[in-house]
């Protein structure tokens, strides 16, 4: 059974640049035809969406977040990534991973990492 | 971008209750609509998919509807383990979006 679990740091610099990991285990990252995905909540907020990456390769970000955000896969780590800069206050959330096979809903989620963005 | 309005913002329910909470999108997303179920602490667990199929493994007594605009979630009798936040989310576009979500509270 695939699981997903996120890693990195618990806390960046305002200002500097956020970045996770996700790890795919129990099947390749680079099988089926899935959306590899990164969602985040902010403390006491709803969920919100921040952007994916195909099997075929190709990006799809949050608008809000676009000109911010960088989302990779490491097919030989088997393991997708993150990475937001400029980071503020307001980017401090529970960062979650997520599958979503193709034309279908986010089926199989990380237990999410704890962000804080503080000097 | 495709906006999801959820309500109520708060539910109170008791045990047995028949409970709905509806969903509205800001344009027509056929019926790319998911609910998922979160916990205190806890990754969102997705309930239905595709606006009425149940998830393998969800309970029955839970079920979906609607199509284009709107959307509803029904608990057709409220167990202690439904207690919960409960969101909606588009999948229509590739700029998905959530509900700002349902708390299910005990009355």
């Amino acid at each position: 059974q695939v699981q997903l679990q996120e890693s990195g740091p618990g806390l960046v610099k305002p200002s500097q640049t956020l970045s996770l990991t996700c790890s795919v285990s129990g099947g390749s990252i680079s099988s089926g035809d899935f959306y590899w995905s990164w969602i985040r909540q902010p403390p006491g907020k709803g969920l919100e969406w921040i952007g994916y990456i195909s099997y075929s390769g190709s990006t799809y970000y949050n608008p809000s977040l676009k000109s911010r955000l960088t989302i990779s896969v490491d097919t030989s780590k088997n393991h997708f990534s993150l990475k937001l800069s400029s980071v503020t206050a307001a980017d401090t959330a529970v960062y979650y991973c997520a599958r979503a096979p193709e034309f279908y809903a986010f089926d199989i989620w990380g237990q999410g990492t704890m962000v804080t963005v503080s000097s | 971008d495709i906006q999801m309005t959820q309500s109520p913002s708060t539910l109170s329910a008791s045990v047995g209750d028949r409970v709905t909470i509806t969903c509205r999108a800001s344009q027509s997303i056929s019926r790319w609509l998911a609910w998922y179920q979160q916990k205190p602490g806890k990754a969102p667990k997705l309930l239905i998919y595709k606006a009425s199929s149940l998830e393998s493994g969800v309970p029955s007594r839970f079920s979906g509807s609607g199509s284009g605009t709107e959307f509803t979630l029904t608990i057709s009798s409220l167990q202690p383990d439904d207690f919960a936040t409960y969101y909606c989310q588009q999948y229509n576009s590739y700029t998905e979006t959530f509900g700002q979500g349902t708390k299910v509270e005990i009355k």
